[in-house]
């Protein structure tokens, strides 16, 4: 139990266009979902906290309109990076809390890369 | 200002030996500390989890201890597997945040 799914897990695009990521609770219902970001090397870093039928919590930093986040069901939360630039390629996860509210179980992740 | 450190970057173990990861944390608030286990270009996998009001949390090769007043946890696994080589986050919960604090990672290396 407790799968967690992204699509896509890998997507090139060009610099100036958007890119959605979809992230899918497949066998729980998520109130809450987060986004992280991954530099290579380094820690998880929190982008935002989504709320289901509420705004996302953004990271301080974390620039709001450029990566919009929509949490719409229970078992679907998107983030689209807007305008991408080279610098956003990165490794984006997104991660949902089960029965177990401390707990989370992540995606696999998705590799973008901006041209 | 980290609240959650992982201080050793890498640690290499031979099979069947004990593997220990260590973590400290600041944050005396702190209600559920965790451990997550990530292959490269994959999500982080739950590993474990303690309260903080336990010391110690088994789960087969893998066991969590806790010592709160040193603000310090370590995850054993033994006998550690070629397979568990992988990148180790610890993790905290509680306070006034409502989401995970993770540390930067320790990379395990089983040698066979």
């Amino acid at each position: 139990g407790a799968v967690v799914s992204q699509h896509p897990s890998w997507v090139i695009c060009k610099s100036g266009t958007s890119v959605k990521i979809e992230c899918r609770s497949l066998d729980f219902q998520a109130t809450t979902m987060f986004w992280y970001r991954q530099f290579p090397k380094q820690s998880l870093m929190l982008m935002a906290t989504s709320n289901e039928g509420s705004k996302a919590t953004y990271e301080q930093g974390v620039e709001k309109d450029k990566f919009l986040i929509n949490h719409a069901s229970l078992t679907l939360s998107t983030l689209t990076v807007t305008s991408a630039h080279p610098e956003d390629s990165s490794f984006y996860i997104c991660s949902a809390t089960g029965t177990a509210f401390y707990e989370q179980y992540f995606g696999p992740g998705t590799r973008l890369t901006v041209t | 200002d980290q609240q959650v450190k992982q201080n050793s970057p890498s640690l290499s173990v031979q099979e069947g030996r004990i593997s220990i990861l260590n973590c400290d944390y600041t944050n005396s608030m702190f209600d559920y500390f965790l451990w997550y286990k990530k292959y490269p270009a994959e999500g982080p996998t739950f590993l474990i989890s303690i309260s903080s009001i336990k010391d110690k949390n088994e789960d087969g090769r893998f066991t969590v201890f806790l010592n709160k007043s040193a603000k310090h946890l370590s995850l054993h696994i033994v006998p550690s597997q070629p397979g568990d080589s992988a990148v180790y986050f610890c993790a905290a919960y509680g306070g006034s945040q409502g989401n995970l604090i993770f540390g930067k990672g320790t990379k395990l290396s089983v040698k066979p």
